[in-house]
């Protein structure tokens, strides 16, 4: 149940794109399409931005997407507002029938 | 609106026992999967603990993460709309902000609650 490895931070100015990878094994994010990203910030509950790798939920900006290839999943921000500073965190099922957070990435937007 | 409020986090003692409670409303509790999600200081989410109903209408199933297995304990109320988790034998590095989360329609969490803070120190 080792954690998914991701960048610890990424910065970008705004209206740029950066993008946030997720590193797992074929027993979590390369074995199931359920890989799932939150956002959050300081003092806040984690929101749901990215399900079953592509997915948004409703509510969610457009500017959020998500992919996956192999064994690691990406989040892409693109026009990167002030608002999007937050820690942001994968998640995956797992063929133990649980679930891995990624080690989680501090967005900055400069 | 769906709403999950935690309770019962604190300052408890190495070796000590605690219990959180998540109340659950705005949708169908007892047809739910719920999860215990955990935030430790400077560190990143960790899954802890889930409840999964109904798995083929024959019963239920609870996973843990491995750190907490023997020392933890999920369970619900479904009469009450209730989800708990029973931690024993604490430890330092158990000392976290603890959610309540919401599975969704498929393997990702939809619903979170606003945490409850649990500090395991002497």
């Amino acid at each position: 149940q080792s954690a998914l490895t991701q960048p610890a931070s990424v910065s970008g100015s705004p209206g740029q794109s950066i993008t946030i990878s997720c590193t797992g094994t074929s027993s979590d994010v390369g074995g199931y399409n359920s890989v799932s990203w939150y956002q959050q910030h300081p003092g806040k509950a984690p929101k749901l931005m990215i399900y079953d790798v592509t997915n948004r939920p409703s509510g969610v900006s457009s500017r959020f997407s998500g992919s996956k290839s192999g064994n690691t999943a990406s989040l892409t921000i693109s026009g990167l507002l002030t608002e999007d500073e937050a820690d942001y965190y994968c998640s995956s099922y797992t063929s133990s029938r649980t679930y891995v957070f990624g080690t989680g990435t501090k967005v900055t937007v400069l | 609106e769906v709403q999950l409020v935690e309770s019962g986090g604190g300052l408890v003692q190495p070796g000590g026992s605690l219990r959180l409670s998540c109340a659950a409303s705005g949708f169908t509790f007892s047809n739910s999967w719920m999860s215990w999600v955990r935030l430790a200081p400077g560190k990143g989410l960790e899954w802890v603990a889930k409840w999964v109903a109904n798995i083929n209408q024959d019963g239920t199933e609870k996973n843990y993460v491995d750190s907490v297995k023997g020392r933890f304990t999920i369970s619900r109320d479904n009469a009450k709309n209730s989800l708990s988790l029973q931690m024993d034998s604490l430890r330092a590095e158990d000392t976290a902000v603890y959610y309540c989360a919401r599975e969704g329609s498929g393997w990702f969490f939809d619903q979170w609650g606003q945490g409850t803070l649990v500090t395991v120190s002497s």
